[in-house]
């Protein structure tokens, strides 16, 4: 089975712009959710879709948006990006059944705010 | 809120050394339990989970018990290699929190040869 795929693998982007950022979860895997890792602040939870709803939600800001499709493919958006912004993006996508299975994780998008 | 709290790294141990990362969580009710590793310029790989107390996970030669007494999942291996070298990642995960886990800050191993 294919693993968790995620592009692009590498962004630069300048201030004030926007991002969207896709995430392919693997065959079968309804629940994908999203990473923001960071050295100051580790890894922190975005937020969770599973059949094309959000389910949970992190403390981040409105800028930070995300949806699912129909074949639980997921995209996040980064609006009005900050230099802050700069970090590796992680997705992971979960077997069907309890909130707690295990997560899979994708390679990450890499995002540089100039 | 839950949290999970491991021992600061860097860890620098010689190979064949024995290794053990402390990690010890704060939750309410029953977390499931897991161990991720992170190999340079990777996302994060699955080492070994835990869904219950007293339950051992285990995989290439890592590995943890879930302690609920002790609220712990030590992360342990006999005899480490220079490949084990990565960062290695604690977390859990709450019934309570739908598809949220919960990263402790990561530690550091250096396997030198």
């Amino acid at each position: 089975k294919a693993g968790v795929t995620q592009t692009p693998r590498y962004l630069i982007k300048t201030r004030g712009q926007q991002v969207t950022l896709s995430c392919s979860p693997i065959s079968g895997h309804r629940s994908v959710s999203w990473y923001q890792q960071t050295p100051g602040q580790g890894l922190q939870f975005l937020f969770e879709y599973f059949s094309e709803t959000q389910r949970n939600k992190g403390n981040f800001p409105g800028r930070f948006s995300g949806r699912q499709f129909s074949n639980s493919r997921s995209e996040m958006n980064v609006s009005t990006l900050e230099l802050g912004d700069s970090a590796l993006y992680l997705c992971a996508s979960s077997p069907p059944g309890t909130s707690t299975d295990t997560q899979y994780f994708g390679p990450g998008t890499r995002l540089t705010v100039l | 809120g839950d949290s999970v709290t491991q021992m600061e790294g860097p860890v620098t141990l010689s190979e064949e050394a024995f290794l053990t990362i402390n990690c010890t969580y704060t939750a309410t009710g029953y977390p499931s339990l897991f161990w991720y590793v992170q190999y340079p310029g990777e996302g994060l790989q699955l080492l070994l989970k835990a869904t219950k107390a007293d339950d051992k996970g285990s995989n290439k030669g890592f590995e943890a018990t879930y302690r609920k007494e002790t609220t712990s999942f030590h992360l342990e291996k006999g005899s480490v290699q220079v490949s084990d070298s990565a960062v290695y990642f604690c977390a859990l995960i709450s019934p309570s929190n739908t598809g949220k886990l919960i990263f402790g800050q990561g530690t550091t191993l250096q396997v030198k040869p």
